[in-house]
């Protein structure tokens, strides 16, 4: 599976827009763009996930470059209760590699009221 | 719908002991795993089954035993104890889209 680079803090003012940007320039074909997050040591959390189009869910949007080489999650409106730990993971969609997630270190958010 | 459970979800155990941390979930999925996450670190695959009765390594398997007898049930083994697996377990199962994590055991080992 393609690994993926995250900065790994971010901040961010309440009620302003999240922008969290990934690389995975080693990205292939079938692999799907994920994106989980984790708040104080819970269980992740799905989020959203895309292919080559840009997505959108009641949580966030995914904008995925043409080249899919990188993309960026985007909280439209964050609030203090998205602070968390942001994972970009890059997911085989078939075969044996099918539903192993590989977690990097991720990306602190901390939105500040 | 409870989701995924895990229990317990606190354990302290004494070096050398053995333990099974359960998984439960009700959602019919096939795909089942558990990862261990350290402080400061990404969740780290253990062991993960396909179905019932199929079950494979991940990426840091060693000291853990898994077995799968239905769907609905992953159980983790802890054969011997050792401080090195002082962690936090998460349970997760997968539909095809999403996976649904459990809220984690925090294991101690002394």
């Amino acid at each position: 599976d393609a690994k993926t680079t995250q900065p790994p803090s971010m901040d961010c003012a309440e009620g302003r827009a999240a922008n969290l940007p990934c690389n995975h320039s080693t990205i292939s074909g079938n692999e799907y763009v994920y994106w989980y997050r984790q708040i104080h040591s819970q269980g992740p959390q799905y989020i959203i996930h895309g292919l080559k189009n840009n997505e959108t869910n009641e949580m966030a949007s995914l904008i995925i470059t043409e080249d899919r080489k990188s993309s960026t999650l985007i909280l439209p409106h964050a609030t203090l209760r998205d602070t968390a730990v942001y994972y970009c993971i890059v997911v085989n969609a078939g075969g044996t590699s099918y539903g192993k997630l590989t977690f990097g270190q991720g990306t602190i958010l901390t939105v500040h009221p | 719908n409870a989701g995924v459970t895990q229990t317990p979800k606190f354990q302290v155990l004494k070096t050398g002991q053995s333990m099974t941390l359960q998984c439960a979930q009700d959602m019919n999925h096939e795909y089942m795993s558990w990862y261990r996450q350290d402080p400061g670190m990404g969740l780290r695959l253990i062991h993960y089954s396909v179905g019932a009765g199929i079950t494979d390594q991940g990426e840091v398997p060693n000291g853990y035993n898994v077995s799968r007898s239905t769907t609905e049930d992953f159980p983790l083994r802890l054969l011997s104890a050792a401080p090195s697996q002082t962690s936090v377990y998460f349970c997760a199962s997968r539909s095809y889209t999403e996976a649904f994590f459990g809220q984690g055991t925090r294991l101690t080992v002394v």
